[in-house]
């Protein structure tokens, strides 16, 4: 089925460590999104790419960073890993280009992160 | 600072009731109001949105409320039903339906 593939589905990380986290999408929308939601706060956003070649930081970027490979993909990148990015980490997708009422992100079925 | 507040943030309704789930948004920029519905293990899904420009949408038992001047919105379930058991989360976007901001979310349980 078309949608948004992220792996891995879990990962558990030492404090320092690297990883990235993968996404990928197939239904050639231009922008792509990452969120890590956490218990009573929602979905934050990290960082999102409005389309192919750009990224932008979103509400809370610190430790993390991106990378639009191309049209599909979006990854994310934490390169020290801490307790606090302990979370679970959505990648989202979306074409605004569809308009208004039937707009809206498509959800990848997210990567469940613990750092200790 | 949180731009889009919801409430309650957790809510139990017998089957067949009306689930109501209450958000309040202080950015008037905020041109599109979607909810999604997340179950267990699963990543978000949109369930219902609203323009500014309407006071009320339909479709089948969820309604969204919209209240412009208030700068409030709201979700009503009708006829809950257990399937329903999930979490809600309400959500803005400026014009252009980029960076939607979401609320904390409700987690609602329907008991039989």
């Amino acid at each position: 089925n078309a949608g948004v593939t992220q792996t891995p589905k879990f990962q558990v990380l030492k404090t320092g460590q690297s990883m990235t986290l993968q996404c990928a999408q197939d239904m050639n929308h231009n922008s792509m999104y990452w969120y890590r939601q956490d218990p009573g706060m929602g979905l934050r956003l990290i960082y999102y790419s409005a389309s192919e070649g750009t990224t932008d930081k979103g509400e809370v970027p610190n430790g993390y960073n991106v990378s639009r490979l191309n049209k599909r993909e979006f990854s994310l990148r934490l390169e020290s890993a801490a307790p606090s990015q302990t979370s679970v980490y959505f990648c989202a997708s979306s074409d605004p280009g569809q308009g208004a009422l039937g707009y809206g992100y498509t959800f990848g079925s997210g990567t469940r992160l613990t750092v200790v | 600072q949180q731009q889009v507040k919801q409430s309650p943030q957790s809510l139990i309704v017998q089957k067949g009731g009306i689930s109501i789930i209450n958000c309040a948004y202080e950015n008037t920029a905020f041109d599109y109001f979607p909810w999604y519905q997340q179950f267990p293990g699963k990543g978000p899904a949109l369930l219902i949105a609203i323009r500014p420009d309407v006071s009320e949408k339909k479709e089948g038992r969820f309604t969204i409320s919209f209240n412009k001047s208030a700068k409030q919105f709201s979700l009503h379930i009708m006829d809950s039903q257990p399937g329903d058991s999930a979490t809600y989360f309400c959500a803005a976007a400026p014009r252009g339906y980029q960076k939607v901001t979401f609320g904390t979310g409700t987690k609602l349980q329907v008991i039989p």
